[in-house]
């Protein structure tokens, strides 16, 4: 079963500022099962990237994925005020579709 | 517009049961996989369980499997999860999510639709 482990715990950041956050697989996965989502207080999550790289609808494009292998970054390019949540790295295996235990991007 | 609506929780004695409801609408149910994650109070994301479109593939957690079951009923657009020997530790908000494209279960890409969610408690 594979475990998805997310660096850092916290990330802590101003408005303006790059946010780079690692998803790191246990075992090689293809990149074509590999998501990542923002999860704001009190809310469901929302999609933001899949397929490690594709932006899912709506979403803008400060956001970018990328990675292969074993190891996948989520990049927002210059954070915005609404931008400051949790993240978790999500995978779809052969049998399991586990996820990360997230990174959570706050105000510095 | 995709709606989920989650149904069922409450609060339970260990070793009870419950089941809960998710009754979807705005897209072709039958169409696509569906899951259920759950989320203990201040923690992270842990996916439960996930059922494909026609239910011939199932998978479970770990640390759910042999107590809970996953179902659902295309004719009436409801995915189940029925929990048995529940645990102090299963105490969580429990969302029903929907994958982003039909087709194979471990292509699904991601979960592009998720309920508000049930809160499961579980305190004797």
């Amino acid at each position: 079963e594979i475990v998805l482990t997310q660096s850092p715990g916290t990330l802590s950041l101003s408005p303006g500022e790059r946010a780079t956050l690692s998803c790191r697989a246990s075992q090689s996965v293809s990149s074509s099962y590999l998501a990542w989502y923002q999860q704001q207080p009190g809310q469901s999550p929302r999609l933001l990237i899949y397929d490690a790289s594709s932006r899912a609808t709506g979403i803008p494009d400060r956001f970018s994925g990328s990675g292969s292998g074993t190891d996948f970054t989520l990049t927002i390019s210059r954070l915005e005020p609404e931008d400051f949540a949790v993240y978790y790295c999500q995978q779809f295996g052969s049998s399991t579709w586990p996820f990360g235990q997230g990174t959570k991007v706050e105000i510095k | 517009e995709v709606q989920l609506l989650e149904s069922g929780g409450g609060l339970v004695q260990p070793g009870g049961s419950l089941r809960l409801s998710c009754v979807a609408s705005g897209f072709t149910f039958s169409s696509f996989a569906m899951g259920w994650v759950r989320q203990a109070p201040g923690k992270g994301l842990e996916w439960v369980s996930a059922i494909s479109a026609g239910s011939g593939s199932i998978y479970y957690a770990d640390s759910v499997k042999g107590r809970f079951t996953i179902s659902r009923d295309n004719s009436k657009n409801t995915l189940f999860l029925q929990m048995n020997s529940l645990r102090v530790e299963d105490t969580a908000v429990y969302h029903c999510a929907k994958a982003l494209r039909g087709g194979a279960m471990i292509a699904v890409g991601g979960l592009d639709y998720w309920g508000q969610g049930s809160l499961v408690t579980v305190s004797s």
